[in-house]
């Protein structure tokens, strides 16, 4: 089985930096995504990682380390419209599937 | 826009009904993906299918079940429905196993 953890909620300013870390516990990891959803909305994709270290795009970044089983998500220049939630998710393929498990995300809200 | 359609987008029932969701994925996506998403629990993944197989089986209860057609749309049947079903379920599609794509859901309200 799959267990991943992650902060329920963050409050951060606008024109900040903020980072959000998730933990996982896998039997056959094959990637960590990082999805952004609106209250009400699908979730959107943000960013991959398979392999240790930082990947970039523009005011977003995500980092992993494989053998602390650790990510996390960097929002950088903070604006409004960035509240929601972020989730964190593991890809397994341990089943033979290359299915996502999710952690229950971590609401941010971002304040003036 | 990810592509994937899901139809309809709000549906209100009554307990002990069955209804049935739809999904289209995006163009050339062999695989889908159905979760449900509730306040309390989250995105759980229910099945997967991959070019008309079934291709792995999450959490999904045996009043449920799926099925993607010749086409690639997929279907997920819900029946004796209970309160506890009402959630948002979304349905996911992906080219072989690489990044999924949410459709915008399906508000399944059970009275």
């Amino acid at each position: 089985g799959q267990n991943i953890d992650q902060p329920t909620e963050m409050t951060a300013t606008e024109g900040a930096i903020v980072q959000i870390n998730c933990t996982y516990q896998t039997s056959g990891f094959n990637g960590l995504f990082w999805y952004q959803q609106h209250a009400g909305e699908a979730p959107t994709f943000l960013s991959y990682n398979v392999l240790d270290g930082l990947e970039e795009k523009g005011r977003f970044s995500s980092f992993l380390s494989r053998s602390k089983g650790y990510s996390y998500l960097l929002l950088k220049e903070l604006q409004m419209k960035d509240s929601a939630s972020y989730l964190c998710a593991v890809r397994d393929s341990g089943a033979g599937s290359y299915q996502l498990t999710f952690g229950k995300g971590t609401k941010l809200s971002v304040i003036p | 826009d990810s592509g994937v359609t899901q139809t309809p987008k709000h549906l209100i029932t009554a307990t002990g009904q069955r209804v049935t969701l739809r999904c289209s994925p995006r163009s050339g996506d062999l695989s889908v993906y159905w979760y449900q998403q509730s306040l309390d629990q989250g995105l759980q993944f229910l099945i997967q299918y991959y070019n008309g197989e079934e291709r792995a089986k999450g959490n999904i209860l045996e009043r449920f079940s799926a099925q993607q057609f010749p086409d690639l749309h997929s279907e997920l049947n819900l029946s004796s429905l209970e309160l506890g079903d009402s959630a948002l379920y979304f349905c996911a599609s992906s080219v072989a196993e690489e990044t999924q794509y949410f459709g915008p859901g399906t508000r399944l309200l059970v009275l």
